[in-house]
């Protein structure tokens, strides 16, 4: 299994209130993405990175902003958090050059 | 844009039964299919992948072939066990850093 965790895997927040996930990968893999999965909707990319500090928008990228200041990390943050974003959030990674990308536990998100 | 369309479910089927789990898509360029199954509060995990037209992507008993001229990536499994059931998603990728185009997932329940 690739090397990915995801923190915190449970979280109970606030409408308002800013909330972080980390991603992490062992696997000095390039390419790091956020997804979050909803019924009815599959995956859908929020944001993703093609090196430390290059990142960019994804399908579903309003209210969310993401940091990578280091190869392993990925983060994403919910500067205000609102209950439409309640939400499982995965991670995965990609060294782009066998394309499929490798994903972490995931992260269940409730906003109330 | 790119797009997957794949049933939904949930799919019921007897243990032993021949599985199929149709998926098209619509694509620009030459993308790389895959199939991804997710278990009950975890991640995705890559099951099978074909990287060009006609090729056959296989793994623990599951087959798809890339058909180009029907942009179609079907799933089949000659004998599906109660341990299948999961949820499974098709997707596909440009090669880029913008990560997979996934479908809504088909929900597949085996009994015994």
């Amino acid at each position: 299994d690739a090397g990915i965790t995801q923190s915190p895997r449970h979280k109970v927040t606030e409408t308002g209130t800013p909330v972080t996930l980390r991603c992490h990968q062992t696997e000095n893999h390039r390419y790091m993405y956020w997804y979050r999965q909803d019924p009815g909707h599959g995956l859908r990319l929020i944001h993703y990175s093609y090196g430390v500090k290059d990142t960019d928008k994804g399908e579903v990228s309003d209210g969310y902003s993401v940091s990578r200041s280091k190869t392993e990390d990925f983060l994403l943050t919910l500067e205000s958090a609102t209950s439409s974003q309640t939400s499982v959030y995965f991670c995965a990674i990609s060294d782009y050059s066998d394309y499929e990308q490798y994903f972490g536990p995931g992260t269940r998100l409730t906003v109330t | 844009g790119d797009s997957v369309t794949q049933m939904e479910g949930p799919v019921t089927l007897s243990e032993e039964a021949f599985l199929t789990i149709n998926c098209t898509y619509t694509a620009t360029g030459y993308p790389s299919l895959f199939w991804y199954v997710q278990y009950p509060g975890e991640g995705l995990q890559l099951l099978l992948k074909a990287t060009k037209a006609d090729d056959k992507g296989s793994n623990k008993g599951f087959e798809a072939t890339y058909r180009k001229e029907t942009t179609s990536f079907h799933l089949e499994k000659g004998s599906v066990q109660v341990s299948d059931s999961a949820v499974y998603f098709c997707a596909l990728g440009g090669g880029g850093a913008d990560g997979l185009t996934f479908g809504k997932g088909t929900h597949l329940i085996i009994q015994p």
